[in-house]
């Protein structure tokens, strides 16, 4: 997974529990991102950071909250307050560098509510 | 806040011919454009992008073409393959705003041998 891991691959949450998804990466990258994908759907963003210490709200954002006291490192956590949880979850990286700003995505955490 | 649009959703063609995917924007702040590619159960990989400093960017068979005053840019593949099947998604963004991308809702290309 070349340079930015998600585990778990595949997660079951029982109604009402939190649950949280990990993100790490290796890149050096300064911002992290956190998207959600439905089937037909594009990916809907839910929370980014740019810098350590500090994330901001996506379209997204309700039932969900994150932290960044790393920057390797930005967790996601799917509240009991997320009324409909399943889904595909992608955590991305980029840098703020000159040239390249794409995305460097995860390979994915596949959320099911049981 | 930045809207995308991309049509078709669905596009099937046959090996050997071109697939033209088309996008919209909304924002004229952005100035970044990439387009990623998602096969079946994999993350989306970029794949090409342009800046809107530029009308036309090309990789051996994939070009992008941007047209900043009517909002929309394209996704060219040529002489396809199977292996071209997939998820196609455009995406906009601006280096200022965190970098955050606005993605379209994908066109899942099929490509018959």
């Amino acid at each position: 997974d070349g340079g930015i891991t998600q585990s778990p691959k595949y997660l079951f949450r029982k109604e009402g529990q939190n649950v949280t998804l990990s993100c790490e990466q290796n890149l050096n990258h300064d911002a992290m991102y956190w998207y959600r994908q439905d089937p037909g759907q594009g990916l809907r963003l839910i929370y980014y950071s740019q810098i350590v210490n500090d994330f901001q709200k996506g379209d997204i954002a309700e039932g969900y909250s994150v932290s960044r006291e790393k920057k390797e490192s930005f967790p996601l956590t799917v509240t009991s307050a997320q009324k409909n949880p399943t889904a595909f979850y992608l955590c991305a990286s980029r840098t703020f560098g000159q040239g390249n700003y794409g995305y460097t995505f995860g390979s994915g955490t596949r959320l099911t509510v049981v | 806040g930045e809207n995308v649009e991309q049509h078709p959703s669905t596009l099937s063609v046959q090996e050997g011919d071109s697939a033209v995917i088309k996008c919209t924007y909304s924002d004229s702040a952005s100035n970044y454009f990439p387009w990623y590619k998602q096969e079946l159960g994999k993350r989306p990989q970029l794949i090409i992008d342009i800046r809107s400093n530029v009308g036309e960017k090309k990789d051996q068979r994939i070009a992008v073409t941007l047209n900043k005053t009517a909002k929309h840019f394209s996704l060219h593949i040529t002489e396809t393959q199977p292996e071209d099947s997939a998820v196609y998604f455009c995406a906009a963004s601006y280096n200022t705003n965190a970098g955050k991308s606005t993605f379209g809702d994908g066109t899942t290309l099929t490509v018959k041998p």
